[in-house]
């Protein structure tokens, strides 16, 4: 079982704040970390997908990094808006295609 | 751009009784996965096609069975309906020969009560 695990379970910000969350996995036979950003009743929307050690990716105000030797991902939200509020999920990728998820994170950015 | 439908997105049913979920992946994805996710839990694999044939399988039950027909469709099928089978059903696809890293997208859920 690979297990995914995130911190924290949900987070509270004000507006303007920029904030960071957590994603741990197993670092043996690693192959992809995926983060998705998902509002209620919508379609979790990707956002990054990494693999090599070190990477660090970028979409507007959201970043990620990536350290699989120790496994894990940091995502920043930099200056967050209320329409970040949403759950941040990463799940570890297969190479039969298959992805391991966490459980999330909650974001909610008070205006 | 055209994203991953599934129909329906809410289904309520007694115990015991059959549901079908169905899955439109995105034009030219050859790949569908279906997750699984129960209250205050992580999705969770249950099984994937390519090209029509079922590529892995995760903790799916026996009661379930799916396919992926000549059009790249999906289709979950659920037989005897336990209460333990509430939960959002996720389809996602991707393009397996031409994705980065066998990026997936999703779909907005079916939400499966049993009651």
């Amino acid at each position: 079982i690979l297990n995914v695990e995130q911190s924290p379970q949900s987070l509270h910000v004000q507006e303007g704040d920029s904030t960071n969350f957590t994603c741990s996995f197993p670092s043996s036979n690693f192959y992809a970390l995926h983060w998705y950003r998902w509002e209620t009743a919508k379609s979790p929307e990707a956002l990054f997908v990494m693999t090599l050690n070190g990477d660090e990716k970028k979409k507007g105000r959201i970043s990620a990094t990536l350290n699989t030797k120790e496994g894990y991902s940091y995502l920043y939200i930099k200056g967050s808006q209320p329409e970040d509020s949403a759950t941040y999920l990463c799940a570890r990728g297969s190479t039969l295609g298959r992805l391991y998820f966490g459980r999330g994170t909650q974001l909610t950015v008070w205006p | 751009a055209a994203g991953v439908i599934q129909s329906p997105r809410h289904l309520i049913k007694e115990k015991r009784e059959t549901a079908t979920l169905k899955c439109y992946p995105i034009p030219r994805h050859d790949t569908v996965y279906w997750y699984q996710q129960g209250p205050g839990q992580d999705p969770q694999f249950l099984i994937s096609f390519y090209e029509k044939m079922q590529s892995d399988k995760g903790s799916i039950p026996d009661r379930f069975s799916a396919q992926q027909f000549s059009d790249y469709h999906s289709e979950l099928n659920m037989s005897s309906l336990e209460l333990g089978d509430s939960a959002l059903y996720f389809c996602a696809s991707s393009s397996w020969g031409t994705s980065t890293n066998n990026e997936q997208f999703f779909g907005p859920g079916t939400r499966l009560t049993v009651l």
